[in-house]
């Protein structure tokens, strides 16, 4: 099984920035498509954002369009999701997931977001 | 916009029996002949974990006495034999197409 460790998460104010990571030490997830998930206090499972194993096709909910953006770093291994301009409804526990296509199979530990000021 | 609806949403069944999950679909899942549906199991403070895909399917590592079935709109996630293990939140989900969207959840409890 992949072991996906995701990072980055902190507590911030509305409308300020962070930067969440995803790596899968010892595997390499750059043949993978790549998929944030994010789930609030208490609350279901609410899909983010995702992208091909290439880095192109990034696609979003729209409560993200323009705020946040998928990327990967190729030479490191690794995920990201810049989130800008947060909300308080931005506030989860997010996941990154792994897969052949826009199924999920792998889900690593999340990394919690507090927007708040 | 796919809207996903599950039922019950929360399900107290004795050790031993068998517990039955229901989903669906706003529109049809299916295409190319398969079935564009997932069904995944969440535990108290872990990530969720892939149990069932394409509607059918089970994931590497789970148990027969998980099985999913249905076709195009209406799927049931089936557990048989309920072990005390089995105590979670079940999640349907399509990925017939962005946005990936999934079910409300359903409490399972002993």
């Amino acid at each position: 099984d992949v072991h996906l460790v995701a990072s980055g998460g902190d507590l911030v104010q509305p409308g300020g920035s962070l930067r969440l990571s995803c790596t899968a030490p010892g595997f390499n997830i750059n043949n993978y498509w790549m998929t944030w998930i994010r789930q609030a206090p208490g609350k279901g499972l609410e899909w983010v954002a995702n992208m091909k194993p290439d880095g192109s096709g990034q696609k979003y909910v729209d409560s993200v369009k323009g705020r946040f953006a998928i990327s990967r770093d190729f030479a490191r291994n690794l995920v990201y999701l810049q989130m800008n301009r947060l909300r308080d409804e931005d506030t989860a526990t997010y996941y990154c997931g792994s897969g052949a296509g826009w199924l999920v199979e792998q889900w690593g530990q999340g990394t919690r977001v507090t927007v708040s000021s | 916009d796919i809207v996903m609806i599950q039922s019950p949403h929360s399900l107290t069944v004795s050790l031993g029996e068998r517990a039955t999950i229901s989903c669906r679909s706003s529109q049809s899942l299916f295409s190319s002949r398969k079935n564009y549906l997932a069904w995944y199991q969440q535990k108290s403070g872990q990530p969720p974990k892939l149990l069932i895909s394409w509607a059918t399917t089970r994931g590497s590592g789970v148990p027969d006495r998980f099985s999913g079935g249905g076709s195009g709109t209406d799927f049931t996630l089936t557990i048989d034999n309920l072990q005390p293990e089995d105590v979670a939140v079940y999640y349907c989900q399509h990925y017939y197409g962005d946005p990936l969207t999934f079910g409300q959840g359903t409490k399972l409890e002993i």
